[in-house]
């Protein structure tokens, strides 16, 4: 059965201090693994999709690293605004399995 | 604005009630999907659509009914609410290869009594 875990649960960080995010899968056959943004009360916003070990994507201060077993979502100088739960999910070509986040709260 | 539209956006039910939750998009996605959303255990799969007239079960589809008789249109049935069925629901649409991931709705709170 496919897993994703994402650690930690929740991080704090004031203003400029960069951090990462991780998130840890096991899945039979990686199609793509997705990293999403969401905001309270609103849906995922998709960030980026990563497909094989090796890959890095960056948009804005957040850059995703993947290897064969784990992703990283890397907060570069984060602000306020970058305040948000962090999603990863894995496509295993069946379905697609989703972690139970990172929130990040940006602290002025 | 082009995206995936869902309605209501908040409804209180009774036990035993029934309700369809509405979802439409308007970006020709093959692909559609229902997710609950509960806290500590991620997003579920309820049910899933590759296309008009194909629909198939996801992770824990029972209680739910789906159709989709449009490419725009997937529908959520509760056929008899339950208080374990009280959680946001999200639907989601792609183009079937998912390559630029998934777009959702806003979402729909949902509290059965």
């Amino acid at each position: 059965e496919d897993q994703v875990t994402q650690s930690p649960e929740a991080l704090r960080l004031q203003e400029g201090e960069s951090s990462s995010l991780n998130c840890s899968y096991t899945v039979s056959g990686l199609r793509g693994l997705f990293w999403y943004r969401q905001d309270p009360g609103k849906g995922p916003e998709f960030l980026f999709t990563l497909y094989s070990a090796g890959e890095e994507k960056e948009k804005e201060r957040l850059k995703a690293t993947l290897t064969k077993k784990e992703s990283f979502l890397h907060i570069t100088a984060p602000k306020p605004e970058d305040s948000a739960t962090y999603l990863c999910a894995v496509d295993g070509y069946q379905k697609v399995t989703f972690g139970t986040g990172t929130k990040l709260q940006v602290i002025p | 604005n082009a995206g995936v539209t869902q309605t209501p956006k908040f409804q209180v039910l009774k036990t035993g009630q029934s309700m369809t939750l509405q979802c439409a998009q308007d970006m020709n996605h093959e692909y559609m999907s229902w997710y609950r959303q509960d806290p500590g255990m991620g997003l579920r799969l309820i049910h899933y659509s590759v296309g008009a007239g194909i629909t198939d079960q996801g992770e824990v589809p029972n209680g739910y009914n789906v159709s989709r008789s449009t490419t725009e249109d997937f529908p959520l049935r509760l056929l008899s609410a339950a208080p374990s069925q009280t959680s946001v629901y999200f639907c989601a649409s792609s183009h079937y290869d998912r390559n630029y991931g998934y777009t959702f709705g806003s979402g729909t709170r949902l509290t059965v009594v």
